[in-house]
This record gives structure tokens, C-alpha cells and sequence, in this order.
């Protein structure tokens, strides 16, 4: 079955950027979302279309494409941006994977 | 506002057949280019995408519990029910629905996964 593969977890001090990869075979030929999920709340949509922002999402939130792999970009990390963050993206036969999600740590 | 909000049991015993509700508001589920997906969220551990359905009735379930899941939608009460069958322990976690709208520029079609509703914790135990 089709997987996307996060580190487990990104750890970097205040105002420092934070990158958080997903790799993933179909990358290369579909979209890729991020979503941030904080303790005891529902996930959010961060990044849609590999690139783009919803309106509402701070612009310190970036995503970026390179083959198999994206790249959440957060700069000038806050302590509230500490979260879970998952990469999707469509499978085969018109299903959705998630990553395994990377636990970002701000120091 | 586009709501969403999962209603079910709190507690599932073992091998019985589960049955969650999505009721949304905001927007209406005969909407073109727009559905309900259905992901589940084990204690400590990753989103599992489970289930979407589509305004036209388009459905597409998870590789490795498509033996298990059905979903269906009653537009007339804004509510897409989600039945999962031989519930094990392992089933256990927060079930979310969220909306999908269905877009299309030259880039090709995405999707937008979003909002999501708040959770609803599903116990398998006897």
C-alpha cells in the first residue's frame, strides 16, 4: 500500500525555521496537503496544493515541491506553532494516506 | 459558518457493528464538488483516512477496511452516517468527519479537506 514517510519529530528554538519533509512515491504526480493538529483539538488545514496558504494562515507557513518529497517550512517558529504536523495526499483507486506525522518540538 | 459534528456511542463491544453520524451545516451535501470524508485518530497515534462520499453519490473507501465500511448521506438532514462492522479493540480511537471541495485549475484537480469537526471517541471494550 501507498505510504508517506515523516520524521517523527523536528525540534528548533524560537525564531529559528522549521522544516518538516514528507516523501512519498506519487508525489511527483499529486498534490500534497499539511495539516497542524494541536493536544485535544481537530487537525487544520495549513498548506493545500503542495504551495498555496488558506487566507487565515500566517504567512510564516510555506510548503515547497521537489520530486518524491515536500517540505513544510515554518519560519520564525513561535512556541505556538509546537504540534503535530501530517503531510496527505491521494493513493491509488481515489483514496487518501496521511503521513505518520512529525511531533514539532519548539525548544 | 461551515460546521461539522460527529455523533455516535462513546462505547463498542467487541465484534459489533458501529455507527457514526456527521451532521453538517453551512453548506448543503447536494452541493456540487463537495463531500464528506471520514478519518479515524488511534490514542497517540496518526490520521487514518477511512471513507469519503461525494454530492453525486460518489464513494471511495480505505484499501484495507473497505470489507468493513459503508457510508451514505441523507441531504434532506444534512447527515452522512458512516457503519463500520466487527469492531475490535483496535478500533478504538477519535473519529473525525471533515468536509472536501473539489477544485480545478490548469494545475489539475485538489482538494481541499476542510474544516474538520471537533471528534467523537469510539471505545471498543467489553
Amino acid at each position: 500500500s501507498y505510504e508517506l514517510t515523516q520524521p517523527p519529530s523536528v525540534s528548533v528554538s524560537p525564531g529559528q525555521t522549521a522544516r518538516i519533509t514528507c516523501s512519498g512515491d506519487a508525489l511527483p504526480n499529486q498534490f500534497a496537503y499539511w495539516f497542524q493538529q494541536k493536544p485535544g483539538q481537530a487537525p487544520i488545514l495549513v498548506i493545500y496544493k503542495d504551495t498555496e496558504r488558506p487566507s487565515g494562515i500566517p504567512e510564516r507557513f510555506s510548503g515547497s515541491s521537489s520530486g518524491p518529497t515536500v517540505t513544510l517550512t515554518i519560519s520564525e517558529v513561535r512556541a505556538e506553532d509546537e504540534a503535530d504536523y501530517y503531510c496527505q495526499s491521494a493513493g491509488s483507486s481515489a483514496t487518501w494516506v496521511f503521513g505518520g506525522g512529525t511531533k514539532l518540538t519548539v525548544l | 459558518q461551515v460546521t461539522l459534528k460527529e455523533s455516535g456511542p462513546v462505547l463498542v463491544n467487541p465484534t459489533e457493528t458501529l455507527t457514526l453520524t456527521c451532521t453538517v451545516s453551512g453548506f448543503s451535501l447536494s452541493n456540487a464538488k463537495m463531500g464528506v470524508s471520514w478519518i479515524r485518530q488511534p490514542p497517540g497515534k496518526a490520521l487514518e483516512w477511512l471513507a469519503y462520499i461525494f454530492s453525486n453519490d460518489e464513494k471511495s473507501y480505505s484499501t484495507s477496511l473497505r470489507s468493513r465500511l459503508t457510508i451514505s448521506k441523507d441531504t434532506s438532514k444534512s447527515q452522512v452516517v458512516l457503519t463500520m462492522t466487527d469492531m475490535d479493540p483496535v478500533d478504538t480511537g477519535t473519529y473525525y468527519c471533515a468536509r472536501i471541495e473539489e477544485y480545478y485549475d490548469s494545475s489539475g484537480y485538489y482538494y481541499w479537506f476542510d474544516p474538520w469537526g471537533q471528534g467523537t471517541l469510539v471505545t471498543v471494550s467489553s
